[in-house]
């Protein structure tokens, strides 16, 4: 069966700081990627996704980058927080196919003070 | 502009009555809507799925409808229980597999013993 990995589950890191966010999936192959954010209280924001290795598209311009190395390893990065980074991040994968559901990660509670 | 809205932020509800949410769109034509549930500091869990040529879908005491001329989809969950208490979230989603899914910001639900 499939499952997804993400962490770590929480993070604290001062204003400046670097990111690095990492989420893999196991028991599928050539998945669709998304990372999404979530601030308190609100909607889920889709920041990046990927259908293959090395292919990123980029929703939202912000210091905040993703990488895929391989096919089902999703990076999220940045060089320098801000405290507008704070939030709930979400990696989740689907299958490339129409009307397949999205299957999340247990999510990284992330606090830039 | 393109919006998807979810009619209310938080909805109370008495133990046993049906809860009715309500999933609004504009500007978009989806060809599937889903839902999904989210319970505090964790990832959103697939819940339905229903195509623009059904008007309805049924799991256990969950009914979801889609109403492509309103541009509509109802969620219900009949004879509630306090466990069902949760955030409950739409999202619009296309033939294309590889094109993200929209989701909507939640509707917080609260059943109350």
């Amino acid at each position: 069966s499939q499952t997804i990995h993400q962490w770590p589950a929480t993070l604290v890191q001062p204003v400046g700081s670097p990111l690095s966010l990492e989420c893999t999936v196991e028991g599928t192959s050539n998945p669709n990627l998304y990372w999404y954010r979530q601030a308190a209280g609100r909607g889920l924001q889709l920041l990046f996704y990927s259908v293959g290795i090395g292919q990123i598209s980029s929703e939202v311009p912000q210091n905040l980058s993703a990488s895929r190395p391989q096919d089902r390893q999703f990076i999220l990065s940045s060089k320098k927080l801000l405290l507008s980074d704070s939030g709930f991040y979400l990696c989740a994968w689907r299958g490339g196919g129409p009307n397949e559901k999205l299957f999340f990660g247990s999510g990284t509670q992330l606090s830039v003070l | 502009s393109q919006k998807i809205e979810q009619n209310s932020e938080a909805l109370n509800i008495q133990e046993g009555k049906t809860a009715t949410l309500t999933c609004n769109y504009t500007n978009y034509s989806p060809a599937y809507l889903q839902w999904y549930r989210q319970d505090p500091g964790r990832g959103p869990v697939f819940l339905l799925l229903i195509r623009e040529n059904e008007k309805e879908k049924r799991k256990e005491r969950l009914k979801v409808t889609f109403d492509t001329t309103l541009k509509q989809s109802l969620f219900h969950i009949t004879a509630s229980q306090p466990a069902d208490s949760a955030t409950y979230l739409c999202a619009l989603d296309w033939d294309s597999g590889n094109t993200p899914l929209v989701f909507g910001k939640g509707t917080r639900l609260s059943v109350i013993a």
